[in-house]
């Protein structure tokens, strides 16, 4: 089992729907969450940590399920700039380690 | 947010020669910076992990004596591929911690390096 596993997608979306991406782990001690996001040939830039709480940043919305190892994404209102790879990290569990999903993919479409 | 510069962004070779790419924190300190790989449509993969003034630590699979890595200062870490060849062609990037307090355990990316071996 890969230690950070996504849906590779892709998710074609129109313009204006809501999305949600998850993320499954699974190092049980894995302290620290993140989503990124990376568009084509670029560098993977931090949308958001992801709390224990769950935290809220505009149309984002991430979660964090500890008992089920997952973590989760929701975009609201999709916009055309959206359309990018969202990458799950997280922190392996002792170490400075991150470990990365293979990312999953969004198309959003006028 | 906290910057990493790296550089070369693009770089073209021929195989069997050595490239080297570096990676700065130009505003703060990283004892830590990590190098990953990434191939197209792929996940970026964790290479090694540079640690200022130590030998790095390589990940399984990841030969060290053909990925060098340097870290001698506080900001910066280069990475060297030797006697290149075209599987390794790849998009090459690394990452800092930013240690200070507050920052949490946020990394943040240099832009990445394009190698290309031909």
């Amino acid at each position: 089992r890969k230690e950070v596993e996504q849906d590779p997608g892709p998710f074609n979306v129109p313009e204006g729907a809501t999305v949600a991406f998850n993320c499954t782990y699974s190092n049980s001690a894995s302290q620290s969450f993140f989503w990124y996001r990376q568009d084509c040939r670029k560098e993977p830039k931090l949308l958001m940590s992801v709390y224990s709480s769950g935290n809220e940043d505009g149309r984002f919305t991430a979660q964090l399920n500890r008992a089920s190892q997952y973590i989760s994404l929701l975009i609201r209102d999709s916009k055309l700039s959206d359309s990018a790879t969202y990458l799950c990290v997280v922190n392996g569990a002792g170490t400075y380690k991150y470990i990365f999903g293979t990312g999953t993919r969004l198309k959003v479409l006028a | 947010g906290a910057v990493v510069s790296q550089h070369p962004s693009r770089v073209i070779c021929k195989s069997g020669t050595s490239v080297k790419i570096e990676c700065r924190s130009l505003d703060f300190q990283a004892t830590t910076m990590f190098w990953y790989r990434q191939f197209p449509k792929q996940s970026l993969m964790l290479m090694a992990t540079s640690n200022e003034g130590s030998k790095a630590t390589y990940e399984q699979g990841v030969e060290k004596d053909k990925f060098l890595i340097n870290h001698a200062s506080l900001t910066l870490s280069t990475l060297t591929v030797t006697s290149a060849h075209p599987e390794d062609s790849s998009f090459y990037i690394c990452s800092a911690r930013d240690l200070k307090t507050g920052s949490g355990n946020t990394i943040y990316f240099g832009e990445g390096s394009w190698l290309t071996v031909v």
